[in-house]
């Protein structure tokens, strides 16, 4: 079974620009969450997708949002970026409880210069 | 916060030797979980552990939970060079996973 893919795997934006990450979870699997990483802050949790609907979402400003396709594939969208959103994003899938094992894809690393 | 805190930020260790890193957290909880983080790449599940589950199991991992003091630790008994990982804990409630800001493992040769 393949397991979580996210695209692009590197990416670099500039300042007030948007960028749309990808996140295709492992077949079958229909939570999907997005996590935050920096040096600084840590793992920071962005939002929870279930059937195409927004279960929770962490504290971010409404610069980040998300969605997920009737396949369970999840975009997340970053507008108006800003030097402090340079981070790796991960993106992680689980069976349907939010609270279970989670299987993470191997991240996007975006530089915001 | 929820946040659970690892203890210690950093261990260095030689291979062969016993590694134990510490979890705690604040509120109560659904369940615990841990994670290992290569380099900058995804996090790997390695194991959960419920709420009214005191110890558990998996390989030469094992996990114990203290709920009344909210804490819980790691241990990885004859440590590899393949070990050398950050290691996180991860905490249940308010219908989200909050982690930790890890353990930073370092297996010596």
């Amino acid at each position: 079974k393949a397991g979580v893919t996210q695209t692009p795997r590197y990416l670099i934006k500039t300042r007030g620009q948007q960028v749309t990450l990808s996140c295709s979870p492992i077949s079958g699997h229909r939570s999907v969450s997005w996590y935050q990483q920096t040096p600084g802050q840590g793992l920071q949790f962005l939002f929870e997708y279930f059937s195409e609907t927004q279960r929770n979402k962490g504290n971010f400003p409404g610069r980040f949002s998300g969605r997920q396709f009737s396949n369970s594939r999840s975009e997340m969208n970053v507008s108006t970026l800003e030097l402090g959103d340079s981070a790796l994003y991960l993106c992680a899938s689980s069976l349907a409880v939010w609270d279970g094992e989670q299987y993470f894809g191997p991240g996007t690393r975006l530089t915001v210069t | 916060s929820q946040q659970g805190e690892e203890d210690p930020q950093a261990l260095s260790i030689q291979e062969g030797e016993n590694a134990t890193m510490n979890c705690s957290y604040k509120t109560s909880i659904n369940n615990l979980q841990w994670y290992r983080q290569n380099s900058g790449r995804g996090l790997v599940h390695l194991i959960l552990i419920r709420s009214n589950e005191r110890e558990k199991h998996s390989g030469r991992l094992r996990v114990t939970l203290d709920t009344s003091k909210k804490s819980s630790s790691l241990l990885i008994t004859a440590s590899r060079a393949a070990d050398t990982a950050s290691y996180f804990c991860a905490t249940s409630g308010a219908q989200k996973l909050v982690f930790g800001q890890g353990t930073r493992l370092t297996i010596n040769p």
